[in-house]
């Protein structure tokens, strides 16, 4: 199995520019995660769906962040516009529901 | 609400020595407790899991028991190498899906 993949692994953006991030979770998992690590914060968890559908985005931090998932295989983090403060760690995680979430590599997004 | 507070780090450790990382929680209810491990530049793998109280999680020579009179999972290892030097995070699972992460534990193991 190849696990959780994530593209890019870096990006390095400029600020006010938008930035999509992917996500391909494990093949017949029906939960995806998105998750946020810096120094300050931690780990957050900014939204999940369930078979497809958004269930939980109150940790998505404003409107400028957006996730979709348009089939079973394939889920998409936008920031529009991107800022300084948006730097982070960005990981993707899938599971059985229930059963445990296995990470992605994660993308580094640094925002200049 | 639910939350998960673990011991601040770094712990630094010389090859061989004993390891304790504190991990307490707060639930309304019998949570599922998790600790998971992330290795430089990866993502988060879990490492052990206990679904009910007195369960005992183990893997790698790691081991935490879930005690609901305390609240709390320590992760403990009788001999740490140097390639368990990683970041360590205990959660816990309430409903649904979602995991409540610690902030954290570094652990360096020196040789």
């Amino acid at each position: 199995d190849a696990g959780v993949i994530q593209s890019p692994r870096h990006e390095v953006t400029e600020m006010g520019q938008e930035v999509t991030l992917r996500c391909k979770p494990i093949s017949g998992h029906n939960s995806l995660f998105w998750y946020r690590q810096t120094m300050m914060r931690g780990l957050e968890l900014l939204i999940y769906f369930n078979n497809n559908v958004p269930i939980d985005d109150s940790g998505m931090p404003e409107d400028r962040f957006s996730a979709k998932m348009p089939n079973a295989s394939f889920s998409t983090l936008k920031i529009q516009p991107s800022e300084p403060r948006d730097s982070a760690v960005y990981f993707c995680a899938s599971s059985l529901e229930y059963y445990e979430q296995y990470f992605g590599p994660g993308t580094r997004l640094t925002v200049t | 609400g639910n939350s998960v507070t673990q011991m601040e780090g770094p712990v630094t450790l010389s090859e061989e020595a004993f390891l304790t990382i504190n991990c307490t929680y707060t639930a309304t209810g019998y949570p599922s407790l998790f600790w998971y491990v992330q290795y430089p530049g990866e993502g988060l793998q879990l490492l052990l899991k206990a679904t009910k109280a007195d369960d005992k999680g183990s893997n790698k020579g790691f081991e935490a028991t879930y005690r609901k009179e305390t609240t709390s999972f320590h992760l403990e290892k009788g001999s740490v190498q140097v390639s368990d030097s990683a970041v360590y995070f205990c959660a816990l699972i309430l409903y649904g899906n979602k995991l409540v992460f610690g902030a954290g534990t570094i652990l360096r193991v020196k040789s």
